[in-house]
């Protein structure tokens, strides 16, 4: 079974940082990207974040770039998102969600976790 | 960047109905063209991916069509599990979201 587990949100002030985790399971993890989406409460999706299968290629949106770093260990299974200078507006619930390709190249995201809480507040 | 606009932003449907959402991209993105489900609380489900592939488990009464820039999400006959809120993406470029369509009791 595919699962996508992620932790290390909460509470922080803006201007602070906070790294979340996702731990993957169930699949041959270093063959898929992985991206990083966010949802504020009561708002749309909005893609963050992907990294390529190797690690290789990282891809920010406009707004988290240079502030968020993303990042995987094949070895551990896992994804990180490391956030820093953050600000009210990045208050979310933050999403991992596998992506898979096509042989068509299109990329889907086929599995999503749970979700971690982000408060940006003071 | 690649902007999508999914219309309408809300709709009210009774069971049995036929629903239409409908996506536009701001350029061509072929095909690359996916739909989610998503219900209160809970994580986004994938319906749909390359515009019309139908997720394996999704039931076929969800389809899609189109190419280029528009792109359209049915629903053959709405059931009550299908009152949801369902967003477009696109992954020609990035992978941007539509704002989404809330489906709600009429």
């Amino acid at each position: 079974e595919v699962r996508l587990v992620e932790s290390g949100g909460g509470l922080v002030q803006p201007g602070g940082s906070l790294r979340l985790s996702c731990e993957a399971s169930g699949f041959t993890f270093d063959t898929y990207e992985v991206n990083w989406v966010r949802q504020a409460a009561g708002k749309g999706l909005e893609w963050v974040s992907h990294i390529s299968d190797s690690g290789r290629s990282t891809y920010y949106r406009d707004s988290v770039q240079g502030r968020f770093t993303i990042a995987r260990d094949n070895a551990k299974n896992s994804l990180y998102l490391q956030m820093t200078s953050l600000r009210v507006e990045d208050t979310a619930v933050y999403y991992c969600a596998r992506g898979r390709l096509t042989f068509g190249g299109v990329i889907y995201f086929d599995y999503w976790g749970q979700g971690t809480l982000v408060t940006v507040s003071s | 960047d690649i902007q999508m606009t999914q219309s309408p932003s809300s709709l009210s449907a009774s069971v049995g109905d036929r629903v239409t959402i409908s996506c536009r991209a701001s350029q061509s993105i072929d095909r690359y063209l996916n739909w989610y489900q998503q219900k209160p609380g809970t994580a986004p489900k994938l319906l749909i991916y390359a515009a019309s592939t139908l997720q394996r488990g999704v039931p076929s009464r969800f389809s899609g069509s189109g190419s280029g820039t528009d792109f359209t999400l049915t629903i053959s006959s709405l059931q009550p599990e299908d009152f949801a809120t369902y967003y477009c993406q696109q992954t020609y470029g990035d992978r941007t979201f539509g704002q989404g369509t809330k489906v709600e009791v009429k």
